[in-house]
C-alpha cells in the first residue's frame, strides 16, 4: 500500500544551520506530495506542497522537490531559526480512483526540529 | 482567516466515562477528518466523512468509538466507555470537495486539537 517514510528525529540544530530532512514515499500513481508543521500546542498546517515530478514547493525559505525517480520529497532549509522548531510531517495524497478520490492524507511519523540560538 | 474549531480544548475525565469531542470544519467544506496523535503510534486516521456521510471509519475502535456528523457545520467524535490508552491529541481537519486531480491539492485544515487524558 501507499506509504511515508521520514527520517527519525529529534533533530537539533544551531541556528542558521542547514537543514535536511528525508523523506521518500511508496505509492500507485501520482501522488501530490506536501509538508505539513506543527508548532507545539497547535494543529497541522501546510508548509509546502508539489503536484508532479520535478516540480519545487517552496514557502518561509523551506523547498523540497518532488523526485519521482528516487520517490523522495526531501525538505531543506538554508538557515534555520529558532522560531523553526516544530515537528515536520511528509505526507502524501491518495492518488485518484476512477470517479473520484477521497483526499486522504497519509502522513509520515513526524521528525521533531529543535533550533538552539 | 477561515478556521477549524475544536472543543474542548483539554480533557481529563475518569476511565468508564463517555467523551464527546467537538469539531466545526470550515464554512463550505464538505469533507471531514478524524486523527489520533499519539507518540508511540503518531499521526492515525480514524475516520473521514463527505457531505456527512461516512466513507471509512476502519480507523476506528468501532466498540467504543464512534463519529457523526449531525450537520454540516458539526462533527462529534464519541468514545463510551473511555480507556486509559484512548489518552491522546484528537485531530479533526476539514477539506473541499476531493472530487477531481486538481481538489487533490486544496491542503487539509486542521484544528487545534482536543488533548485528552483518561485517568
Amino acid at each position: 500500500g501507499n506509504s511515508v517514510t521520514q527520517m527519525e528525529g529529534p533533530v537539533t540544530l544551531s541556528e542558521e544551520a542547514f537543514l535536511t530532512i528525508n523523506c521518500t514515499y511508496t505509492a500507485t500513481g501520482y501522488p501530490s506530495l506536501f509538508w505539513y508543521v506543527q508548532y507545539p500546542g497547535e494543529g497541522l498546517q501546510l508548509l509546502l506542497k508539489a503536484t508532479k515530478a520535478d516540480d519545487k514547493g517552496s514557502n518561509k525559505g523551506f523547498e523540497a522537490t518532488y523526485r519521482k525517480e528516487t520517490t523522495s520529497f526531501h525538505l531543506e532549509k538554508g538557515s534555520v531559526q529558532v522560531s523553526d522548531s516544530a515537528v515536520y510531517f511528509c505526507a502524501l495524497s491518495d492518488p485518484p480512483y476512477y470517479g473520484g478520490s477521497q483526499g486522504n492524507l497519509i502522513f509520515g511519523k513526524g521528525t521533531k526540529l529543535s533550533v538552539k540560538p | 482567516d477561515a478556521r477549524v474549531t475544536q472543543t474542548p480544548r483539554h480533557k481529563v475525565t475518569e476511565m468508564g466515562q463517555e467523551v464527546t469531542m467537538r469539531c466545526q470544519p470550515i464554512l463550505g467544506h464538505n469533507t471531514v477528518f478524524w486523527y489520533r496523535q499519539t507518540m508511540m503510534q503518531g499521526l492515525e486516521l480514524l475516520a473521514y466523512f463527505r457531505n456527512r456521510a461516512p466513507l471509512d471509519d476502519s480507523g476506528m475502535p468501532k466498540d467504543r468509538f464512534s463519529a457523526e456528523m449531525p450537520d454540516a457545520t458539526l462533527a462529534t467524535l464519541k468514545i463510551q466507555p473511555s480507556e486509559p490508552r484512548d489518552s491522546a491529541v484528537y485531530f479533526c481537519a476539514s477539506g473541499p470537495n476531493f472530487k477531481d486531480r486538481a481538489s487533490l491539492n486544496q491542503p487539509q485544515h486542521f484544528g487545534d486539537g482536543t488533548r485528552l487524558s483518561i485517568l
